[in-house]
């Protein structure tokens, strides 16, 4: 079947610190992988996304590799900033339809 | 991007009592929008796909005459909680796929926590 599992948090970092969060997956096929981030009080964005192995998604800093033979979908960015704090989401699809998501990371960085 | 709004954003009700919960999206037409139900510290689990005009398609263990849904326009979803229970008390999100997207990405409303007392 197909299921993400995700770093626990919850992380908090000091501004300008680097950041990762784990993703590992599970999945039948071949699926396209997602990174998607909550801010508070908004719904999620995505943030990136990766459809093949060893692609790199990458926005506002961040980066996530696709790597088939670890199953793995890491996000990091190398100096996080407060605007940063949210809840991150890492999930999969596979076919048109379903998203699996992972339990979400919540990031605080402090001044 | 494009926005999706829900309403309301919480709601508290009474043990028997149905609750609806609208999605729409603001600046696209959704001919497909999807609810899940997120509990504390767990991931969104998807509950129910819904197309435009047809009936909703439920995932396993989701019961149907529980969670109604309607997606009767190509800009508004429902999400009615019939006969609620505390057990039914959660964090209800739902997104919306934008009908020509070349890719199928989904855009979330903001959540809609619902307490059964």
């Amino acid at each position: 079947g197909n299921s993400v599992t995700q770093m626990e948090g919850p992380v908090t970092l000091s501004e300008e610190a680097f950041l990762t969060i784990n993703c590992t997956y599970t999945a039948t096929g071949y699926p396209s992988l997602f990174w998607y981030v909550q801010y508070p009080g908004e719904g999620l964005q995505l943030l990136l996304k990766a459809t093949k192995a060893d692609d790199k998604g990458s926005n506002k800093g961040f980066e996530a590799t696709y790597r088939k033979e670890t199953t793995s979908f890491h996000l990091e960015k190398g100096s996080v900033q407060v605007s940063d704090s949210a809840v991150y989401f890492c999930a999969l699809q596979t076919g048109a339809n379903n998203l699996f998501f992972g339990t979400g990371t919540r990031l605080t960085v402090i001044p | 991007g494009a926005v999706v709004s829900q309403h309301p954003s919480w709601v508290i009700c009474k043990s028997g009592t149905s609750v609806k919960i609208e999605c729409r999206s603001l600046d696209f037409q959704a001919t497909t929008m999807f609810w899940y139900r997120q509990f504390p510290k767990q991931s969104l689990m998807l509950m129910a796909t819904s197309n435009e005009g047809s009936k909703a398609t439920y995932e396993q263990g989701v019961e149907k005459d529980k969670f109604l849904i309607n997606h009767a326009s190509l800009t508004l979803s429902t999400l009615t909680v019939t006969s609620a229970h505390p057990e039914d008390s959660s964090f209800y999100i739902c997104s919306a796929r934008a009908s020509r997207t070349s890719y199928n990405e989904q855009f979330f409303g903001p959540g809609t926590r619902l307490t059964v007392l």
